[in-house]
């Protein structure tokens, strides 16, 4: 099994729309979780850290669910400039990348 | 907030050739330097950590005497291809933690291209 799994996507949506990502985990002493935006043939950027009190900025809210080992990132009113691939990043023993999943926001 | 360059960001060789990349944390020290690859519309993929002072810790399937690993400092690591194939071309991603601080949160570098002919 994956260390961490997540939908590739695509997710097309309109603009103004709220989406939202998961990703799961299977390693229960994961330490820290993250989430990475990575536009076409650039390097990914970090987007937010992720904590179980939950942490919002801005249209993006994250959250972790540790109990049912899961990450999810929503984003609101999404803008065109939000289409890009994102990827969940964990911590345990290494960095552990999801595959990544693909949004473009249609106008 | 941190920065991580990396030179070149783009290299065309011809098939035998070895290629350096430098990978540097310009505004801070980094502990750990991470090499990935990441072929077209696929995960990013680790193919090494690298220590300040020691040698990198490669991950399975990657050959350590083909991809050399060289972390001369606490700002600089290098990667070279060794006699590069065109099974090599792919976009090689440095990243850096730091010292201190939030040592899990990664900085990228902006990769390099590398087409092998």
């Amino acid at each position: 099994r994956k260390e961490v799994e997540q939908d590739p996507g695509p997710f097309n949506v309109p603009e103004g729309a709220t989406v939202a990502f998961n990703c799961t985990y299977s390693n229960s002493a994961s330490q820290s979780f993250f989430w990475y935006r990575q536009d076409c043939r650039k390097e990914p950027k970090l987007l937010m850290s992720v904590y179980s009190s939950g942490n919002e900025d801005g249209r993006f809210t994250a959250q972790l669910n540790r109990a049912s080992q899961y990450i999810s990132l929503l984003i609101r009113d999404s803008k065109l400039s939000d289409s890009a691939t994102y990827l969940c990043v964990l911590t345990g023993n290494q960095f552990y990348f999801g595959t990544g999943t693909s949004l473009t926001v249609i106008p | 907030g941190a920065v991580v360059s990396q030179h070149p960001s783009r290299v065309i060789c011809k098939s035998g050739t070895s290629v350096k990349i430098e990978c540097r944390s310009l505004d801070f020290q980094a502990t750990t330097m991470f090499w990935y690859r990441q072929f077209p519309k696929q995960s990013l993929m680790l193919m090494a950590t690298s220590n300040e002072g020691s040698k990198a810790t490669y991950e399975q399937g990657v050959e350590k005497d083909k991809f050399l690993i060289n972390h001369a400092s606490l700002t600089l690591s290098t990667l070279t291809v060794t006699s590069a194939h065109p099974e090599d071309s792919s976009f090689y991603i440095c990243s850096a933690t730091l010292s201190v601080g939030l040592p899990d949160t990664q900085y990228f570098g902006p990769g390099t291209r590398l087409t092998v002919l």
